[in-house]
């Protein structure tokens, strides 16, 4: 069963307008969380995380929001630009288990598609 | 310059041979992972170094035979694999696996297609 669930494979947006990835997880031991941008025949690219003890990171235009009742957290990207095409990924970990604070669960990806 | 890098970028082979992929990081990391990314299926974590101790062994079949000699450099030997073993094998890196809210960095990637 998945713990970390990206519900939409794909999305499309108007360049300049805000796009807004989501991301749901099941496991309530995570405390760190993490979304990465990956291009066709690259690997991902780290963008931007938040601790649990936050519920909002922002670093220029993109700002995370992490709900932890709902276990839910959201990627705010504005504004849009067409070199922001790629698939983005949610990652979550947790400190809880010694070791481990590197390993990171991930979730399927969201395509994002920025239209001119 | 990702700092994490792998080779060979794409690699075919053949059910019965034996090849190994190789990763190296320059970002004084001392952890070191193996992930996995088959078709319409997230990220998948195969095997985790700390240190050069292994630390986590995700149920991964045993055709699969990691080897991390260093902190720097991380292998991944395969022999006798199935064609569904086609996929985008990641390597990355972090900090280590016992710092908080560290982030991994990842490498380009071996396309490996098994025929």
């Amino acid at each position: 069963d998945q713990q970390v669930k990206q519900n939409s494979p794909s999305l499309s947006v108007q360049e300049g307008r805000i796009s807004i990835l989501n991301c749901d997880y099941t496991n309530s031991m995570f405390d760190y969380f993490l979304w990465y941008k990956k291009y066709p025949a690259e690997g991902p690219t780290f963008l931007i995380s938040i601790s649990s003890i936050k519920d909002k990171n922002e670093d220029g235009r993109f700002t995370v929001f992490l709900n932890k009742s709902a276990k839910h957290l959201s990627l705010h990207i504005v504004p849009s630009q067409p070199g922001g095409s790629a698939v983005y990924f949610c990652a979550a970990s947790s400190s809880y288990y010694g070791g481990s604070q590197g390993n990171l669960i991930f979730g399927k990806g969201t395509k994002l598609s920025v239209k001119p | 310059e990702t700092g994490v890098t792998q080779t060979p970028r794409h690699l075919v082979m053949g059910m019965t041979n034996k090849k190994s992929l190789k990763c190296e990081q320059h970002l004084g990391h001392n952890a070191m992972y193996w992930y996995k990314q088959s078709a319409k299926k997230p990220l998948e974590l195969m095997f985790v170094y700390n240190f050069k101790e292994q630390t986590e062994n995700n149920s991964v079949p045993s055709r699969f035979s990691p080897e991390c000699p260093n902190s720097s450099h991380l292998f991944l030997h395969l022999h006798t694999l199935q064609p569904e073993d086609s996929a985008l094998y990641l390597c990355a890196s972090s900090q280590d696996g016992f710092t908080r809210y560290t982030e991994a960095f990842f490498g380009q990637g071996t396309r490996l297609t098994v025929v």
